[in-house]
C-alpha cells in the first residue's frame, strides 16, 4: 500500500527557531510537494520537487526552504519560525505518467505546527 | 490555473445519492479535473479524475459536460463515513505545479 509518512503529527516551536519537517514516501515517486492548510484558505502549495536536488517555488514560498537529497525524502525548513507559520503542513508525492496522472497525489497525515 | 467554485457545504442522509458541482468557467484545453476527499486530521485522498464525458470508479462518478465549464462529482448511496471535505481541482497535467491551489472545498455532512 502506498505510504507517505511525516516525522511528527504535532510540533510546538518558539519564534525564531529553525524547524525541520521531514517527509518520506515509499512509492519511488519523482514528484514531492509541501502544502500548508489553514481554515478558510484551503491547501496552498509551498514548494515542490520534480527530482533529487531539484526544487521549485509554489504559491507561498516566503519564509520556507526545502531539501531533497534522496528521492524518497523531502524536507521543509522554516529558517526562523514565526507565529504566522502556525499551520497544518501536508506532504504529498506523485509520479508523472500518462496524461493527468500528475494530479493523483498521495498525502501524508500532516504535521500540526504551533509557533509560540 | 482555472478558478473553481464549489458550494461551501452540503447536507445529506444515509443511502442518498450526493452530487457536488464544481464550476470552472475558464478551464483550458489541456486542463484535467480532479477530485479529492479529506477527513479531519488526515491528508486529502484522490477520488477521481477526468477530462471529458463520464468517468466511473469503485468510489464515485465524475460527469463532465461537453463545454467542460463545470463538473459534477456523484457519490452513490452515501454513508456516515462519507462525511468529509471534497475538493475540486482543475489544472494542466503536463506543466508545472506552480500556483496549485485546492480551494476551500465542499463540506459534506451525512446524517443517519
Amino acid at each position: 500500500d502506498v505510504k507517505v509518512t511525516q516525522s511528527s503529527r504535532y510540533l510546538v516551536k518558539r519564534t525564531g527557531e529553525k524547524v525541520f519537517l521531514e517527509c518520506v514516501q515509499d512509492m519511488d515517486h519523482e514528484n514531492m510537494f509541501w502544502y500548508r492548510q489553514d481554515p478558510g484558505l484551503g491547501l496552498r502549495l509551498i514548494y515542490f520537487s520534480y527530482d533529487v536536488k531539484m526544487k521549485e517555488k509554489g504559491d507561498i514560498p516566503e519564509g520556507y526552504s526545502v531539501s531533497r537529497e534522496k528521492k524518497e525524502r523531502f524536507s521543509l525548513i522554516l529558517e526562523s519560525a514565526s507565529t504566522n507559520q502556525t499551520s497544518m503542513y501536508l506532504c504529498a508525492s506523485s509520479t508523472p505518467g500518462v496524461s493527468g496522472s500528475n494530479y493523483e497525489q498521495y498525502f501524508g497525515p500532516g504535521t500540526r505546527l504551533t509557533v509560540t | 490555473l482555472a478558478k473553481t467554485t464549489q458550494p461551501i457545504s452540503m447536507d445529506s442522509y444515509e443511502g442518498q445519492e450526493v452530487n457536488i458541482t464544481c464550476s470552472h468557467n475558464n478551464i483550458a484545453t489541456n486542463d484535467y479535473i480532479t477530485w479529492y476527499q479529506q477527513f479531519p486530521s488526515q491528508g486529502p485522498r484522490f477520488i477521481i479524475q477526468g477530462y471529458k464525458t463520464k468517468v466511473t470508479n469503485e468510489v464515485a462518478s465524475l460527469f463532465i459536460p461537453a463545454d467542460r465549464k463545470s463538473s459534477t462529482l456523484s457519490l452513490p448511496r452515501v454513508s456516515l463515513s462519507d462525511t468529509a471535505v471534497y475538493y475540486c481541482l482543475v489544472a494542466p497535467s503536463n506543466t508545472g505545479f506552480q500556483k496549485l491551489v485546492f480551494g476551500t472545498g465542499t463540506r459534506l455532512l451525512v446524517s443517519p
